[in-house]
Order: C-alpha cells, then structure tokens, then sequence
C-alpha cells in the first residue's frame, strides 16, 4: 500500500512566522497535491505537482508556495501564517493521469495560526 | 465549470439498516471517473469506492455500493448493514482532466451518525 507521511499531526504557529508542512509519499508516484479541509467546505486544492520542480496552482493557491526539489517529497510553505490560514491540511499521492487509481492520503495536520 | 454537490450535510442511520448518501455532479466530460471516500474521525481519508464513466455497470465493494446514474450526473452511495465502524465523513469526487493531468472536484461531505 502506498504511504503517505505529514510531518505533523497537530501544529501551533504566530501570525507573520513562515511555516513549513512536509509531505513524504513511497510509491514513486509523480503527483502529488496539497488540500485544505474546512468544515462545509469538503476539500479545496491549494497546489499540486506533477514532477520534481514542476507546479501548478490549484483553486486557493493565494498565501501558500509549494518546493518538490524530490519526487518524495512535496512541501507546502505559509510565507506569513495569518488567522485565517488556521484549517486542516492534507496531503494527497497519485499516479498517472491514465490510471484509474486513487489518490492516497496522509493523516493530515491540524494547523492553527495563533 | 465541474463541481460536485453532496446535499445532504448529515444523515444518521440504525445499525445494520441500509442508507443512501447522494452525490451530483456537473461535467462536459464523457470519460471520468468518480470517487466515494470516507474518513473516519481523526484518521486517514481513504477510498472506499470508484466509478468509471464508460461502465454501465454499477461499482460494489461489499456492502458498499453506488446508483451511477451518467445522464442525470448522479452518483450515490449505498451502505448496506451499516456498521458502528462506518461512521465518518464521506466525500463524493469527480476526477477531471487538467492539462496532462488530473484533478479531483470534492463535494463538502456528508456526515454519516450511526445509531446503536
């Protein structure tokens, strides 16, 4: 099965500090994605990839920057945390457009911007 | 523009009894799949379905099943005996293309209660 790994279950930050979420996946797939969860809101893309050094923002890219400097590993940055950043943030690997796999989840980190 | 709409926030159901959650979705598309996932409170989100446009036939993984419905863009899920250990969060997702790529469209999630 595949894993996927979030750094952090639960995380505590200040407005203004640069916070980093770190995603780690083992099946070598080539996409990877960063969601926020918000009660009512189900599942909103913040920035995906497809490969190493390549990026695509999704619907809420705004506040965020994404690095996948490794095909494992795919990290979401907060350049300057603020209040309404605070949510519930999942980290997603998938295979190839063409196959009918899922993508795979890690357990989430509940971040809140204090 | 693709979304997908899951319109019942909450549902609750006896144990061992059937219930249904509900799913629409609007697409231009003729060749997508779609997901039902679930995730169980403080743990993984995890699949628990999938749909293939071009398949007449309707998924089933036990006592998990969908009403694929293509002309009228729904997609239901069926739980049959419910279970204490299917509570959850259920999110319905339409996987579209972007590019040479994909993306999933996620509905907002039905809270599924079930009762002892």
């Amino acid at each position: 099965d595949v894993k996927v790994t979030q750094s952090s279950r639960y995380l505590v930050k200040r407005t203004g500090e640069k916070v980093f979420l770190e995603c780690v996946q083992d099946m070598d797939h080539e996409n990877m994605f960063w969601y926020r969860q918000d009660p009512g809101l189900g599942l909103r893309l913040i920035y995906f990839s497809y490969d190493v050094k390549m990026k695509e923002k999704g619907d809420i890219p705004e506040g965020y920057s994404v690095s996948r400097e490794k095909k494992e590993r795919f990290s979401l940055i907060l350049e300057s945390a603020s209040t309404n950043q605070t949510s519930m943030y999942l980290c997603g690997a998938a295979d190839r457009l063409y196959s009918n796999q899922p993508q795979h989840f890690g357990d989430g980190t509940r971040l809140s911007i204090l | 523009a693709q979304t997908v709409t899951q319109s019942q926030p909450e549902m609750s159901v006896q144990e061992a009894e059937t219930v249904t959650l509900s799913c629409t979705y609007d697409t231009s598309e003729s060749d997508y799949y779609l997901f039902w996932y679930k995730q169980p409170p403080s743990r993984q989100m995890i699949l628990v379905i999938r749909q293939e446009a071009y398949k007449q036939q309707n998924a089933t993984e036990n006592r998990f099943s969908v009403n694929f419905q293509k002309a009228a863009k729904s997609f239901s899920l069926k739980i049959s005996d419910s279970q204490l250990g299917d509570a959850a969060m259920y999110f319905c997702a339409y996987r579209r293309r972007l590019g040479s790529n994909y993306q999933l469209i996620w509905g907002a999630g039905t809270k599924l209660i079930i009762k002892p």
